[in-house]
């Protein structure tokens, strides 16, 4: 069965470093997302892509985040200078057998640590 | 804010009991969906009703949604030790297709 794959699991990284999260969608899928959740809180929505741009984003994404998909399969997060507060479980769903109504589908997600 | 609230925050049943966890909404929606998550997992789409729809079943869950209250209900029938999840519902917005997620309802089945 198709699914979303995100690497790495966990990356650990010192304040002030940049770092990239990387997702694979499923292939056919045409709507991107990244979400958060805060250790034990709510998952937030980042930010939406498709067509090749983003669609939407949230107060959280601010300047210090960007999106790409650098070549058609992949599609990544990157976090330009991180804070301890953006220690938080990263998920990257897709969406795109049903259209933009349809379900999501979510990654295992990618655990950053921020000391 | 437009992401729904489950509620309870916690549910602890024993095996073969029913479980019923709560979403409330702010305003009109698009369609609801509910998502489990195993901890430290990622989240699995479980069923999604539309805002037409009053009711919906798969498997041993049911879902209802009453737009007028701005509220649906997730049951699940005969729990499982291996229903022990969390379940969030999330919400999109008229103008946006954007899933948007509450905290979620944490359930324990006890064997």
């Amino acid at each position: 069965e198709p699914e979303v794959t995100q690497t790495p699991s966990h990356q650990v990284t010192q304040m002030g470093q940049e770092v990239i999260l990387r997702c694979v969608p499923i292939s056919n899928h045409l709507y991107f997302y990244w979400y958060r959740q805060i250790l034990g809180q709510k998952v937030e929505f980042l930010v939406s892509f498709y067509n090749n741009e983003i669609s939407e984003k949230s107060e959280i994404f601010d300047d210090q985040f960007s999106v790409e998909r650098p070549d058609g399969s992949n599609f990544t997060l990157k976090i330009r200078s991180t804070k301890l507060e953006d220690s938080a479980m990263y998920f990257c769903a897709s969406r795109g057998v049903r259209g933009y109504t349809g379900e999501l589908f979510f990654g295992e997600g990618s655990r950053l640590t921020v000391l | 804010s437009q992401q729904g609230e489950e509620d309870p925050q916690a549910l602890s049943i024993q095996e073969g009991e029913n479980a019923t966890m709560n979403c409330s909404y702010k305003t009109s929606i698009n369609n609801l969906q509910w998502y489990r998550q195993n901890s430290g997992r990622g989240l699995v789409h479980l069923i999604l009703i539309r805002s037409n729809e009053r009711e919906k079943h798969s498997g041993r869950l049911r879902v209802t949604l009453d737009t007028s209250k701005k509220s649906s209900s997730l049951l699940i029938t005969a729990s499982r030790a291996a229903d022990t999840a969390s379940y969030f519902c999330a919400t999109d917005r008229g103008g946006s297709y954007i899933p948007t997620f509450g905290r979620g309802t944490s359930l324990i089945v006890h064997p």
